[in-house]
């Protein structure tokens, strides 16, 4: 049973155009949350990640929300750029665990020129 | 920069072969840890080893194992490969595992 859900499988979006992307969770124990970005035939990169104890985190062009209470968070890349275009797969962890991440499916984002 | 190294991009084996899928980490990091990407699944966290000697299971451990001999070193086998295995294979490390560091991954095909 996936604990962290991506339930858009797929995203297209013009170029210089805000792209979001979302993430649910299930499990109220989460409190480190994280996007990585994988191109083919790569390895996933970190791109950003943020703490329960925000609702924010920005970093550049990327901007991590999270909302508590609804356990959902979301990805914003404003402006995209075709360099964008890649897998994004969220992530979540219980920070005093045993340091699992629990992934959710991923969201191909297509940016178009 | 953190490298991961694993050793084959590719590979093609037979039901009933047993599969070794290698990993070697270059920086002192303990925690090393094997997923598998699947369409749809994302990845799923199969084995992971927080020290020379240690393991633990993940999410999906059945039909697999794990070695980890030396700390830079993390090997994945598959005692008698099936067709349900089938995947990309990805290892990771971390010294804190918040941030992991992949490998490019090894797609597997079992015949």
């Amino acid at each position: 049973d996936q604990q962290v859900k991506q339930n858009s499988p797929s995203l297209s979006v013009q170029e210089g155009r805000i792209s979001i992307l979302n993430c649910d969770y299930t499990n109220s124990m989460f409190d480190y949350f994280l996007w990585y970005k994988k191109y083919p035939a790569e390895g996933p990169t970190f791109l950003i990640s943020i703490s329960s104890i925000k609702d924010k985190n920005e970093d550049g062009r990327f901007t991590v929300f999270l909302n508590k209470s609804a356990k959902h968070l979301s990805l914003h890349i404003v402006p995209s750029q075709p360099g964008d275009s890649a897998v994004y797969f969220c992530a979540a962890s219980v920070h005093s665990n045993d340091y699992k991440l629990s992934f959710g499916a991923g969201t191909t984002v297509t940016v178009r020129a | 920069d953190v490298k991961v190294t694993q050793s084959s991009r590719y590979l093609v084996k037979r039901t009933g072969e047993k599969v070794f899928l290698e990993c070697v980490q270059d920086m002192d990091h303990e925690n090393m840890f094997w997923y598998r990407q699947d369409p749809g699944l994302g990845l799923r966290l199969i084995y992971f080893s927080y020290d020379v000697k240690m393991k633990e299971k993940g999410d999906i451990p059945e039909g697999y194992s794990v070695s980890r001999e030396k700390k830079e070193r993390f090997s994945l086998i598959l005692e008698s490969a099936s067709t349900n295995q089938t995947s990309m294979y990805l290892c990771a490390t971390g010294a804190l595992e918040e941030k992991l560091f992949f490998g490019s991954g090894t797609q597997l095909s079992v015949l």
